[in-house]
């Protein structure tokens, strides 16, 4: 069955430090991948889309890199702050039944630390 | 303000009561979808619809409906709630099917006893 791996424990770093962040999936293969951002009690918010045929999609301090050998994604934040601690999704999306499917991976918590 | 509304926010409420969560969105978007969250397992899509009286299923529909009479909103009705179906539940929207970015409401809460 279709699987995505993100690192379930929380991630804890210095501010100004960069924070990588680690996406596996299994079984499937997506033609786009997307990062959300979810703080506590609010909804996912999108961040960043990458396509197959691309290796790396920055804005402004996030980076992505997509590596459909390795069937991971990598999510940097350069120069990190404290507003930067949430929770980060993957989301693996490939066409299925007539529409953009995305399948949701259950985030790493980022804490970083003044 | 373009967004997503969901309404309750919170809601307890006990095993075989009918309930609706109501979600509207004000973008003129074709795609609405509806998600549950639970602890370690990630978002999971209940229902989705690509338009107006389209509703197809999800990955875990047991239990649900949806109807999608007008395209700003798609409630989500649980006929006989249960306790396996206390959880976080989020509607989305995008532009169309082929859109990419879905824009989240807040979330709602539930539980049942």
């Amino acid at each position: 069955s279709q699987k995505i791996e993100q690192n379930s424990e929380a991630l804890n770093i210095q501010e100004g430090k960069t924070a990588t962040l680690t996406c596996n999936y299994t079984n499937y293969s997506p033609a786009y991948l997307q990062w959300y951002r979810q703080d506590p009690g609010r909804g996912p918010v999108f961040l960043l889309l990458i396509r197959e045929n691309e290796k790396e999609k920055r804005k402004e301090r996030l980076k992505v890199t997509f590596d459909t050998t390795l069937k991971q994604s990598l999510f940097h934040i350069t120069a990190s702050q404290p507003a930067d601690s949430a929770t980060y999704l993957c989301a693996p999306t490939m066409f299925s039944g007539g529409y953009n499917k995305l399948i949701f991976g259950a985030g790493t918590r980022l804490a970083v630390h003044p | 303000e373009a967004q997503v509304t969901q309404n309750p926010r919170y809601l307890i409420t006990v095993t075989g009561k009918k309930l609706t969560v109501t979600c509207s969105q004000n973008m003129n978007h074709e795609y609405m979808s509806w998600y549950r969250q639970d602890p370690g397992l990630g978002l999971r899509q209940i229902y989705y619809s690509m338009n107006v009286e389209v509703t197809d299923k999800g990955d875990v529909p047991e239990g649900y409906k949806v109807s999608r009479k007008e395209k700003r909103n798609f409630p989500l009705i649980l006929e006989s709630p249960s306790p396996n179906q206390t959880s976080l539940y989020f509607c989305a929207s995008s532009l169309g099917r082929l859109s990419h970015e879905q824009y989240f409401g807040p979330g709602t809460r539930l539980t049942v006893t």
